[in-house]
């Protein structure tokens, strides 16, 4: 399985400021997510970055609010940028598990509150 | 598209008895159907996948689901509860994209409380 790690697991920030989350990954895997869930909800979807193509975002979320870079094969960044109290989450990294277990993974996610 | 729809947004049992967390799909036999579970301030740990090698599928903690193609259904059963089973629940379908990747799906999620 993936062993995926993410910095930081948590922080604090005031409103329009931007923060950076990263996600490290113990092997190398060419699909990569990034999920959003707010308090007591499911999952929901922000975007695809495969490595070696632009990410790819989901209806309602855009570039310019959440800037994805996929440098390599087992890392990429998310940036939540001019952060409003809306964007209070949990952010998580995922990554499918091809060609060997073609499972889903995910990282202990990064717990964002917005003041 | 796939859609998952998990029936019960809190399950409440005692502790030794059963648990059942209902999940339906939508119609089309999607290649992947997952249960994950997050337990709190956590990420999310695979408990068990669906890949059509076998109807009854057995996951980590003594749990298990079972796909019903008629009844489109992929409920997580687990004989008897223990404390630590506490926790929320996820169904999720996975189904492969026109260029070859994947998405994933969640449900709205089942959380489930053991009573001692």
């Amino acid at each position: 399985s993936a062993v995926i790690s993410q910095k930081p697991s948590r922080d604090i920030c005031q409103r329009g400021t931007s923060l950076t989350i990263q996600c490290q990954v113990d092997s190398q895997v060419t699909m990569m997510f990034w999920y959003r869930q707010q308090p007591g909800q499911s999952l929901t979807l922000i975007a695809t970055a495969n490595q070696g193509s632009e990410a790819t975002y989901e209806s309602g979320f855009v570039i310019d609010k959440f800037p994805i870079s996929r440098p390599n094969l087992t890392f990429s960044t998310l940036t939540v940028s001019n952060m409003s109290p809306e964007d209070s989450s949990i952010y998580l990294c995922s990554v499918w598990d091809r060609p060997f277990t073609d499972t889903q993974y995910f990282g202990p996610g990064t717990r964002l509150t917005v003041l | 598209a796939q859609s998952v729809t998990q029936l019960g947004s809190h399950v409440s049992v005692s502790e030794g008895a059963l648990v059942l967390l209902r999940c339906n799909y939508s119609s089309s036999v999607p290649p992947y159907l997952f249960w994950y579970v997050q337990y709190p301030n956590q990420g999310l740990q695979l408990l068990l996948k669906y890949t059509s090698a076998a109807t009854l599928v057995k996951g980590i903690n003594g749990f298990e689901a079972e796909f019903k193609k008629s009844e489109t259904s992929f409920h997580l059963t687990k004989p008897s509860a223990h404390m630590s089973d506490a926790a929320e629940y996820f169904c999720a379908v996975s189904d492969q994209e026109d260029t070859g990747g994947f998405k994933t799906i969640f449900g709205a999620g089942t959380r489930l409380f053991v009573k001692a």
